[in-house]
């Protein structure tokens, strides 16, 4: 029962370097999603992917690029990390068929730019 | 646009009192209403649910009832105990165009002490 699985967990880079952040779902969800997570401002959208093949931009996208791959796997790349990018980042996936279908999260990733 | 607002934190409890963690929402339309809960280290799981007018969502002693009239979703519990440390987040879903994108709260951290 892996649910949703994000590597790596810890990550330090230097400004202007590039990194990509790896998701992957088991749960057969047709719908994933990229969060970052900063102090007293929760958890803001930064790319979504409703389906396979298609891709749409959430609530804080610039700096950020994402790449549905198939079904099962979601990336989302930083081209030039700047240190505004040092945050905690979630995938998450979901089902939507159905009304209140909830999102489930991977473990995230911690990402500091120095 | 939609918008989620939770009771600011940190808020410390001895064990067995009673929680009421506050949450109100602004949407238009008809959300589904979540509560989820971030254990150190981890990321988010769902705690409970509704998805319409007067549902209660429950799970593990915790509360939840949605209130149209008043817009609101309080978490309650009636005896806290020391595993519920962690930090609380309240969101709605926006079912627009077949995406469950989600809005979060800003999250409140909850301490139970022994």
């Amino acid at each position: 029962n892996a649910g949703v699985t994000q590597t790596p967990k810890f990550q330090v880079l230097k400004t202007g370097q590039s990194m990509t952040l790896q998701c992957a779902q088991d749960m057969n969800h047709n719908s994933m999603y990229w969060y970052r997570q900063d102090p007293g401002m929760g958890l803001r959208l930064i790319y979504y992917s409703a389906s396979e093949g298609t891709t749409d931009k959430g609530e804080v996208p610039n700096g950020y690029n994402v790449s549905r791959l198939n079904k099962r796997e979601f990336s989302l790349r930083l081209e030039s990390a700047a240190p505004s990018q040092t945050s905690v980042y979630f995938c998450a996936s979901s089902n939507v068929r159905g009304q209140g279908q909830p999102q489930h999260f991977g473990d995230g990733t911690r990402l500091s730019i120095l | 646009g939609n918008s989620v607002t939770q009771m600011e934190g940190p808020v410390t409890l001895s064990e067995e009192a009673f929680l009421t963690i506050n949450c109100t929402y602004t949407a238009t339309g008809y959300p589904s209403l979540f509560w989820y809960v971030q254990y150190p280290g981890e990321g988010l799981q769902l705690l409970l649910k509704a998805t319409k007018a007067d549902d209660k969502g429950s799970n593990k002693g915790f509360e939840a009832t949605y209130r149209k009239e008043t817009t609101s979703f309080h978490l309650e519990k009636g005896s806290v105990q020391v595993s519920d440390s962690a930090v609380y987040f309240c969101a709605l879903s926006d079912q627009a165009f077949g995406n469950e994108k989600l809005t979060f709260g800003t999250g409140t951290r909850l301490t139970i002490i022994p």
